[in-house]
């Protein structure tokens, strides 16, 4: 089994519609983030949780809100989807320190017609 | 302002060395990251480098100069299945011992292993 995993992994939706990607994780990490990756842009932070009390704006959060239901649970929600949220979603999470990797789930590759 | 660079793409042969190369200037360093990641796929660890020098990890080398804030992932006997996107990441200083800010992402390169 994943050690981080994300749900749905492929998403068609329609402009205007509300979405959730949902992310769990066995490792015990408290800290958790999600990315958009685009291409030619990168990965670009969207949210970051360093435990469930403590909820973070990345850099593109604009369109997105969060929720950290539990230390293991992560979930990015879309509350109006637009054609340029289209992309490739990740989540990771790490444990507490700077030598200490982020581990990331295989992605949920997201269309907003 | 934070800023990393990478070459956009790069192509070498089955069997052969690459070295792909990562410039860095940002507010302050606490170690640099190289994930690997395959079209599709997820990014994956592949080395963390804080001090000065050469870490080797079998067919994968990473080096860094703080100094010259530079670094480089050495591949050695290239595979065909080392064809992938090769980020850096560096870890700018955190406000408590033990605070692990958010990354600072290059834009990938993209190596391609021809036969």
């Amino acid at each position: 089994d994943a050690d981080v995993t994300q749900t749905p992994r492929n998403r068609i939706t329609k402009t205007g519609k509300r979405i959730m990607l949902e992310c769990s994780q066995t490792k015990g990490h408290d800290r958790m983030y999600w990315y958009r990756q685009d291409p030619g842009l990168g990965l670009r932070l969207i949210y970051y949780s360093f435990d469930v009390k403590d909820i973070n704006k990345g850099e593109i959060s604009d369109g997105y809100s969060v929720s950290r239901q539990a230390q293991a649970k992560f979930s990015l929600s879309l509350e109006s989807a637009i054609p340029n949220q289209t992309a490739l979603y990740f989540c990771a999470t790490s444990a507490p320190g700077t030598a200490r990797p982020q581990h990331f789930g295989d992605g949920t590759r997201l269309s907003i017609l | 302002g934070q800023n990393i660079d990478q070459p956009t793409e790069m192509t070498a042969t089955e069997g052969a060395i690459v070295q792909i190369n990562c410039t860095y200037q940002t507010s302050g360093f606490n170690g640099l990251f190289w994930y690997q990641q395959h079209a599709g796929e997820a990014p994956t660890f592949l080395s963390y480098n804080v001090l000065d020098g050469l870490e080797e990890k079998g067919r994968f080398s990473s080096f860094l100069s703080r100094s010259k804030g530079y670094s480089y992932l050495l591949l050695k006997e290239l595979q065909m299945k080392d064809s992938a996107s090769y980020l850096c990441a560096v870890t700018p200083p955190g406000g408590s011992a033990g605070n692990n800010r958010k990354l600072i992402w290059g834009l990938g390169t993209s190596l391609a292993v021809n036969p």
